[in-house]
């Protein structure tokens, strides 16, 4: 099981292009959540998504960013016109569950990270 | 509302005991979860508490309770970014801003 899957590792682009972060979850994992984190900064979450579909999208900058998580492939989220200020980590986590974090979810939704990719805006 | 609050940096020597706190507030019954997140790693698990295997929780609204994280006898290859995770019923995770943890030699 490989776990995780984020790329690319690195990505450099210039400002105004756009960039591209995918994510394969987990074997059996259908729930997809992307973090970012700023310089200095911690996580914050971004997006949760299930197969097909945007469950919570209230971390997400309102322009230019979007996510999906189609019936087959990776999740992939998308920046479009990047600015300097887009330049973070871009976190991947995917979990099996679909009940939420109460107790009796047991280990189903414990979080699964993927090693992260590191955006870098000229 | 739920929130999650960690101490942002903490700086000891080699062999000392660390208590990283992790103050929460949630309307409901959580889970928290300690995860590690070493430099050029995923982050990784390393602990899960919900309302069965902890005497922290009275059940109902929890105002801005510690659930910490102790290690003993650290070494230089626990420094790394720990950070606090609090679930609920939603399907929302909110993080702690993490806990830089940095030991010297």
């Amino acid at each position: 099981n490989a776990g995780v899957m984020q790329n690319p590792r690195h990505l450099v682009r210039r400002r105004g292009q756009e960039a591209r972060l995918r994510c394969s979850p987990m074997k059996g994992h259908s729930h997809v959540y992307w973090y970012r984190q700023l310089p200095e900064e911690g996580l914050k979450f971004m997006v949760y998504l299930q197969k097909e579909n945007i469950i919570d999208e209230s971390g997400m900058p309102k322009e230019r960013f979007s996510a999906e998580f189609p019936k087959e492939g990776p999740s992939i989220l998308r920046i479009q016109q990047v600015v300097r200020g887009d330049s973070a980590a871009y976190f991947c986590a995917t979990s099996l569950g679909n009940r939420g974090f109460r107790p009796e979810s047991s280990g189903a939704n414990v979080l699964t990270f993927g090693a992260g990719s590191r955006l870098t805006v000229l | 509302s739920n929130s999650v609050k960690q101490t942002g940096q903490i700086t000891v020597s080699e062999g000392a005991s660390v208590t990283m706190n992790c103050t929460y507030t949630s309307t409901g019954y959580p889970t928290l979860f300690w995860y590690v997140e070493y430099p050029s790693k995923p982050l990784q698990l390393l602990q899960r508490e919900t309302m069965e295997n902890s005497k922290n929780f009275g059940g109902g609204n929890i105002k801005d309770k510690n659930s910490p994280i102790v290690k003993y006898s650290v070494q230089v290859s626990d420094s790394a970014v720990y950070y606090c995770l609090l679930g609920d019923c939603t399907d929302k995770l909110i993080f702690g801003t993490g806990t830089r943890l940095q030991v010297f030699p």
